[in-house]
C-alpha cells in the first residue's frame, strides 16, 4: 500500500534558526498536506498541496508529485512552533484515504 | 463558516464496556467525514470514511464500528472496550470530492482501564 517516510523523527532548533522536514512516498500522491500537532492534541492546518510550492510566514513547502515527495521549511523558529509535524498524502486510489506520516517531533529552544 | 464538534472531549472507562464516540460538522453539507486513532506518542490512522449518510467504509477495524445517521454527524462505538483502543480519536471533514483540505476536530481522548 501506499507508504509515506518522514524524516527527521525528532529536531531541536535554537530560536530564531531555521530547518526542513521532508516526507518520501512510495507511490506516486494526488496530494499532500501538512499539520502541526500542538500540546493539547489539536491538529493545525499548515499547507494543502496538489503541485509546487506554498508559503505562510515562516514556513514554506514544497510537493513534487514526480519525484515522490514533500518538505517543510521553518525558518527563524520561535518558541510557539514546538509541537509534532505530520505530513499526509492522498493517492489516487479513489479510497478516501489519507497515509499519514510518523511525524517530526519538533522543540525550540530559547 | 463551518465547525466540527466532538465529544466527549475526554473519557475514562473500564475494559469491557461500551463506547460511543460523537462528532457533528455545521455549516456544511454532504461532508465527506473521516475517523482517524492516534496511539500515545504515534501517528494518525484512518479508521472509517463516509461520502454519504448510511453509508460507511472500514479502513482499518480495530474492533470498532462508524454509522453516520445524519448527513452531519458520525458516531463511533463499540460493544466491549480493550485496553488497546486507549488513544485519542480524531474526527475530520472535508469538502466532497477529492483534491481538497482535510478539517480536524479537537479529539477525544479514551483512556481503557
Amino acid at each position: 500500500g501506499d507508504q509515506v517516510e518522514q524524516s527527521p523523527s525528532a529536531l531541536s532548533l535554537h530560536e530564531g534558526t531555521g530547518s526542513a522536514l521532508r516526507c518520501n512516498f512510495t507511490t506516486t500522491m494526488r496530494a499532500v498536506q501538512w499539520f502541526q500537532q500542538n500540546s493539547r492534541g489539536s491538529l493545525i492546518n499548515l499547507f494543502y498541496l496538489a503541485s509546487g510550492t506554498k508559503e505562510n510566514g515562516r514556513l514554506k513547502s514544497t510537493f513534487n508529485s514526480k519525484e515522490s515527495y514533500s518538505t517543510l521549511h521553518i525558518r527563524d523558529a520561535q518558541l510557539e512552533d514546538s509541537g509534532t509535524y505530520f505530513c499526509a498524502a492522498e493517492g489516487y486510489t479513489g479510497n478516501y484515504k489519507y497515509v499519514f506520516g510518523a511525524g517530526t517531533r519538533l522543540k525550540v529552544i530559547a | 463558516a463551518q465547525t466540527i464538534h466532538q465529544w466527549p472531549v475526554a473519557e475514562i472507562k473500564a475494559v469491557g464496556s461500551p463506547l460511543s464516540l460523537g462528532c457533528t460538522i455545521k455549516g456544511k453539507s454532504s461532508p465527506n467525514l473521516y475517523w482517524y486513532w492516534q496511539a500515545t506518542g504515534g501517528t494518525l490512522q484512518q479508521l472509517f470514511y463516509s461520502i454519504t449518510v448510511g453509508q460507511v467504509e472500514s479502513v482499518v477495524q480495530l474492533n470498532l464500528s462508524a454509522s453516520r445517521p445524519k448527513d452531519d454527524q458520525f458516531i463511533l462505538s463499540t460493544e466491549k472496550l480493550l485496553l488497546s483502543h486507549s488513544g485519542f480519536y480524531l474526527c475530520a471533514w472535508r469538502h466532497r470530492g477529492l483534491a481538497e483540505t482535510l478539517y480536524f476536530g479537537s479529539g477525544t481522548r479514551l483512556t481503557v482501564l
